[in-house]
């Protein structure tokens, strides 16, 4: 079993829509967790940490399961510009080394 | 802030030759990181570094020699460049549990 597993999509979403991602995790130790977004051809970049109580950012919302150890991210109101990809990212024993999904393709559609 | 800046954007090489791919970044950040991305497998650590003077061996280091002579650069050294390490690179600095990545390097081995 793969340490995180997303499902890579694609995800095609009217605009307008909500549209919601999982990300399991294997290692029930692990501490901290990011969902980064990524556009075609383009770095990663940070969307949001996953707290424990859950958290929101806008129309984001993340979510963290530990005992079914799974994130979430909730997209409201989708709009085009949310077409990307989404890195699920976990954090294993602090021990400074990351590990990635493979991501969760979306396109927002008019 | 520059944040974190890679060159070059593209490189071409036949197999066999070395280089290096340049990363700096001006945030004092003590972490630094080269990941490769390729198509299905997301993003894997290659070698990792916590501090100048210190680094480390990631998921896939073996092709790939690391140094880190100051808090600012970190460079990622090719030895005797393969077809398999055709791949996009990013290099990142870490701080708080939260990477900032660079632009990436596209590196194609012929």
């Amino acid at each position: 079993r793969k340490e995180v597993e997303q499902d890579p999509g694609p995800f095609n979403v009217p605009e307008g829509a909500t549209v919601a991602f999982n990300c399991t995790y294997s290692n029930s130790a692990s501490q901290s967790f990011f969902w980064y977004r990524q556009d075609c051809r383009k770095e990663p970049k940070l969307l949001m940490s996953v707290y424990s109580s859950g958290n929101e950012d806008g129309r984001f919302t993340a979510q963290l399961n530990r005992a079914s150890q799974y994130i979430s991210l909730l997209i409201r109101d989708s709009k085009l510009s949310d077409s990307a990809t989404y890195l699920c990212v976990v954090d294993n024993f602090g021990n400074e080394k990351l590990t990635f999904g493979t991501g969760t393709r979306l396109t927002i559609i008019p | 802030n520059a944040g974190v800046t890679q060159t070059p954007k593209f490189q071409v090489l036949k197999t066999g030759q070395s280089m290096t791919l340049q990363c700096a970044q001006d945030m004092n950040h003590e972490y630094m990181s080269w990941y490769r991305q390729d198509p299905g497998m997301g993003l894997r650590l290659i070698h990792y570094s916590v501090g100048a003077g210190i680094t480390d061996q990631g998921e896939v280091p073996n092709g790939y020699n690391v140094s880190r002579s100051t808090t600012e650069d970190f460079p990622l050294r090719l030895l005797s460049a393969a077809p398999s390490q055709t791949s996009v690179y990013f290099c990142a600095s870490r701080y708080r549990g939260q990477l900032s990545f660079g632009p990436g390097t596209r590196l194609t081995v012929t």
